[in-house]
């Protein structure tokens, strides 16, 4: 069964940092390219940012470019997300997810974790 | 970026009842949309992927249909677990985006 559970969130101020963890299970993690996908209170779902199997390669949106960081550690099958220069606008639930590709083009999610709450607020 | 418009954003429905979730997209998306649910408190699920594909696991009453920029998540007969929020997704240009969410609930 696979399983994602992520760690980590928690309440912080503007402007600071925070990293986020998954601990994936239940898949061979090293096959899959892994994102992370929010969701602001009472809003939608927003993708945030994927990585390849081997880290190569990292994808964001403009809105968290330059700010947010993904990585991987297939040793330890975990996924994170640092978080830096947070703003009050990415308070949200983070999921970790599991991402299908078309080729070594991202698709969808396939599988997701529960999600962990970050909130950005003095 | 791609704007997917979803609609309704709220549906009210009973038990048995046939219903469609729509979602429309800025341009053409050559069929590389997804269905998720989500409960209160839980992850999103996968439910339809690429346009008319069943995950696996998920009851053979939900089906997808669409093209171009016009797409729709039919449920056939609508069971007690199946209230919740629902989420189209296309993955055909990134960045990847979603659409807003169409709410069911039990009338």
């Amino acid at each position: 069964e696979v399983q994602l559970v992520e760690s980590g969130g928690g309440l912080v101020q503007p402007g600071r940092s925070l990293k986020l963890s998954c601990a994936a299970s239940g898949f061979t993690f090293s096959n899959y390219y892994m994102a992370w996908v929010r969701q602001a209170p009472k809003k939608g779902l927003e993708w945030v940012a994927t990585i390849s199997t081997s880290g190569s390669r990292t994808y964001y949106p403009d809105s968290v470019k330059g700010r947010f960081t993904i990585s991987r550690d297939n040793a330890k099958s975990s996924l994170y997300l640092q978080m830096n220069s947070l703003k009050s606008e990415d308070t949200a639930t983070y999921y970790c997810a599991r991402q299908r590709t078309m080729g070594i083009t991202p698709s969808y999610f396939d599988y997701w974790g529960q999600g962990v709450m970050v909130t950005v607020s003095s | 970026d791609i704007q997917m418009t979803q609609s309704p954003s709220l549906l009210s429905a009973s038990v048995g009842d046939r219903v469609t979730i729509n979602c429309k997209a800025s341009q053409n998306i050559n069929k590389y949309l997804n269905w998720y649910q989500q409960k209160l408190g839980e992850a999103p699920k996968l439910l339809i992927y690429n346009t008319n594909n069943l995950q696996t696991g998920i009851p053979s009453r939900f089906s997808g249909s669409g093209s171009g920029t016009d797409y729709t998540l039919t449920i056939s007969s609508l069971q007690p677990e199946d209230f919740g929020t629902y989420f189209c997704f296309q993955h055909n240009s990134w960045p990847g985006t979603f659409g807003a969410g169409t709410k069911l609930e039990l009338k």
